[in-house]
């Protein structure tokens, strides 16, 4: 089966940083792109930030460049994103999604439940 | 950034009838648009990936069509467990981007 959970999420206050981690099983994680995605309260699903199965190639949305960094370790399955300069408009749950092709910057196929990160004052 | 609009916000369907959710794209994304069902306290649910390839396990009464800038996603005969939020997504530039989905709701 394939999972990912994420973890590291958490009540911040503006300016903090936070590294959330998504643990991955089930499949060659070596093989997949991946991404985070939020959601914000009252919002719609927002991309974040994506990176190649070897770590070549990351994207970020406009949103969060400079502040957010993704990264992963491939040997210990696990994705992360480092998140500095936090904000109250980071707020959201975010989840960890994997590409539904190898290689490829794909539709996401597999979620996480997602990890909550609050940043209030 | 290409921006995706998904009409209508919200559609009130009765169960069994056809519901269509449009998505329509500021610049071409050629056909690399997926479509998502998500439920409240649920992640998402990849239905429809390449603009019109079911998902694994998803049922058929999902469809997917269009290309370029516009995209339909159509579910033939609604049921109760239909009843979510759908949203699109263009992997085709960067950023990537979602639309800010559509509520399909019990009429």
């Amino acid at each position: 089966e394939v999972l990912l959970l994420e973890s590291g999420g958490g009540l911040v206050q503006p300016g903090a940083s936070l590294r959330l981690s998504c643990v991955v099983s089930g499949f060659s994680f070596r093989s997949y792109a991946m991404s985070w995605v939020r959601l914000a309260p009252g919002k719609g699903l927002e991309w974040v930030s994506a990176i190649s199965a070897t770590s070549i190639s990351t994207y970020y949305a406009d949103s969060v460049m400079g502040r957010f960094t993704i990264s992963r370790d491939n040997p210990r399955y696990t994705l992360y994103l480092q998140m500095n300069s936090l904000r109250a408009e980071d707020t959201a749950v975010y989840y960890c999604a994997k590409s539904a092709v190898t290689g490829y910057f794909y539709g996401l196929d597999v979620w996480g439940q997602g990890t909550s990160v609050t940043v209030s004052s | 950034e290409r921006v995706m609009t998904q009409s209508p916000a919200t559609l009130s369907v009765s169960p069994g009838e056809r519901a269509t959710l449009s998505c329509r794209a500021s610049q071409s994304v050629s056909s690399d648009v997926a479509w998502y069902q998500q439920k409240p306290g649920q992640p998402p649910r990849l239905l429809i990936y390449g603009t019109s390839t079911r998902a694994t396990g998803v049922p058929a009464r999902f469809s997917g069509s269009g290309s370029g800038t516009e995209f339909t996603l159509t579910i033939s005969s609604l049921q109760s467990e239909d009843f979510a939020v759908y949203y699109c997504h263009q992997f085709n530039d960067w950023p990537q981007t979602f639309g800010q989905g559509t509520k399909v709701e019990i009429k």
